[in-house]
């Protein structure tokens, strides 16, 4: 129940174009839902994230699409770039005061053609 | 205002050696979380501290233990270590919910 789904692994973009990354979960618990991008020898860095009250978040480029009927978030980003070839991760968290661990996705890797 | 810090960068140990991980947060973060990322995966979570206690664990041996020091920052050791600990291991921290990433340690284990 704790899994989180991310698809595709791997995709490739023209510059301009858009970059959709898709994620599913399980666990109905789950209440915070952050994307990463993490370049290769570095640590994750946190893009954007989305809590389930809200169907949609954008900042600049990037938004995230949020169903919380079909359990399912997205990453969409817009007018792509070579700078945003990178690995994507998608992750949730259940946050109380038990803790916040996050469960993250398997990853999606980016390449941006110019 | 510095991110979170980790070291070493790099690490190389043999079969059946203990290593030790440190973590300092960003200004202000309170918990420390622990990730280990295995090459091509998502990281996977180890352990969270706060208050100088582990308040939660992912699914790893008790050869993987930590430690919450007065001023926050974190150790992460592990002991017996194995050809399959070898990975980045990423420190988070956090005041509330976002977590912010380390640049993480890499441990090659030969």
């Amino acid at each position: 129940q704790q899994q989180v789904k991310q698809s595709p692994q791997s995709l490739i973009v023209q510059k301009g174009g858009i970059s959709i990354i898709n994620c599913a979960y399980e666990n109905t618990a789950f209440d915070y839902f952050p994307w990463y991008q993490q370049f290769p020898g570095k640590g994750p860095a946190l893009l954007i994230a989305i809590r389930p009250d809200v169907s949609e978040k954008k900042e600049g480029r990037f938004t995230i699409s949020f169903n919380k009927s079909a359990k399912q978030f997205s990453l969409h980003i817009m007018d792509s770039q070579p700078g945003d070839s990178a690995t994507y991760f998608c992750a949730a968290s259940m946050i109380s005061a038990a803790g916040n661990k996050l469960t993250f996705g398997g990853g999606t890797r980016v390449l941006v053609k110019p | 205002d510095a991110g979170v810090t980790q070291s070493p960068t790099h690490l190389i140990k043999t079969r059946g050696q203990q290593v030790t991980l440190r973590c300092s947060p960003k200004s202000g973060h309170d918990t420390v979380s622990w990730y280990q990322q295995a090459l091509g995966q998502g990281p996977q979570f180890i352990f969270q501290y706060y208050e100088e206690e582990e308040r939660q664990r992912g699914n790893f041996p008790d050869r993987f233990s930590g430690h919450q020091f007065p001023n926050y920052s974190s150790e992460l050791n592990v002991n017996a270590l194995l050809l399959g600990d070898s990975a980045l291991y990423l420190c988070a921290s956090s005041f509330k919910a976002e977590q912010f990433f380390g640049p993480g340690t890499r441990l090659t284990v030969l």
